[in-house]
């Protein structure tokens, strides 16, 4: 199956950029969506379809997808982002089409 | 707004069936795609399968084995069961709606989840 690769961690000071990579053979030939994890909840989607933000979502959280990685970025880092972020694809050539990566825990300095 | 809520039993024994049901509030399961994801204490999110609410599925080919996906249209819920469960089946499992998109390409995505229910297997 597609294997997607993210850093384990990224550290970030308040008020500056953070960019969560995810790795993939010619990913950007795919559609990527990203979700924040807080602990102890569940999932929310932050951008879907590489960029697209779903409504409720702060234009802070912004996404881009091209070659072998997709990016995940966070302008003016509050500490309400710190949290895990997961990227995920669809592959429609493989029997296993839902795919995430293993996720990056972002820490807010 | 779509609600989605997990319930079940929080504790199976090896061996048995896992067995847990997601109830869809404020919206139809009917045009839709829906699916589980499960997540074990510390770890990451695995997708388990998805059905639509016409009755087709696919599933993890890692899990197709054990695992089997309904849904009751009439209730607006749709179920999960995992057999032959082992400690390795300890997971955070959450429900989740599956938006797919079929054209100009296939994409699909998790919107929205419910908060999830934890499963513990022990004797």
């Amino acid at each position: 199956s597609y294997v997607l690769t993210q850093p384990p961690s990224v550290s970030v000071a308040p008020g500056q950029t953070a960019s969560i990579t995810c790795g993939g053979n010619n990913i950007g030939s795919k559609s990527v969506h990203w979700y924040q994890q807080k602990p102890g909840q569940a999932p929310v989607l932050v951008v879907y379809d590489d960029s697209d933000r779903p409504s409720g979502i702060p234009e802070r959280f912004s996404g881009s997808n091209s070659g072998n990685t997709a990016t995940l970025t966070i302008s003016r880092v509050e500490a309400g982002d710190e949290a895990d972020y997961y990227c995920q694809v669809w592959d429609s050539s493989s029997d296993h089409p839902l795919v995430f990566g293993g996720g990056t825990k972002l820490t807010v300095l | 707004q779509v609600h989605l809520q997990e319930s079940g039993p929080g504790l199976v024994k090896p061996s048995e069936t896992l067995s847990l049901t997601c109830t869809v509030s404020g919206g139809s399961i009917s045009s839709y795609y829906w699916s589980w994801i499960r997540q074990p204490p510390g770890k990451g999110l695995e997708w388990i399968g998805y059905i639509h609410y016409s009755g087709n599925t696919n599933y993890n080919p890692s899990l197709k084995s054990r695992v089997t996906i309904s849904v009751d249209t009439s209730k607006n819920q749709f179920s999960l069961k995992l057999s032959s469960v082992t400690a390795a089946d300890t997971a955070v499992y959450y429900c989740a709606r599956l938006d797919i998109v079929l054209l100009p390409s296939e994409k699909g995505w998790f919107d929205p989840w419910g908060q999830g229910t934890l499963v513990t297997v022990s004797s």
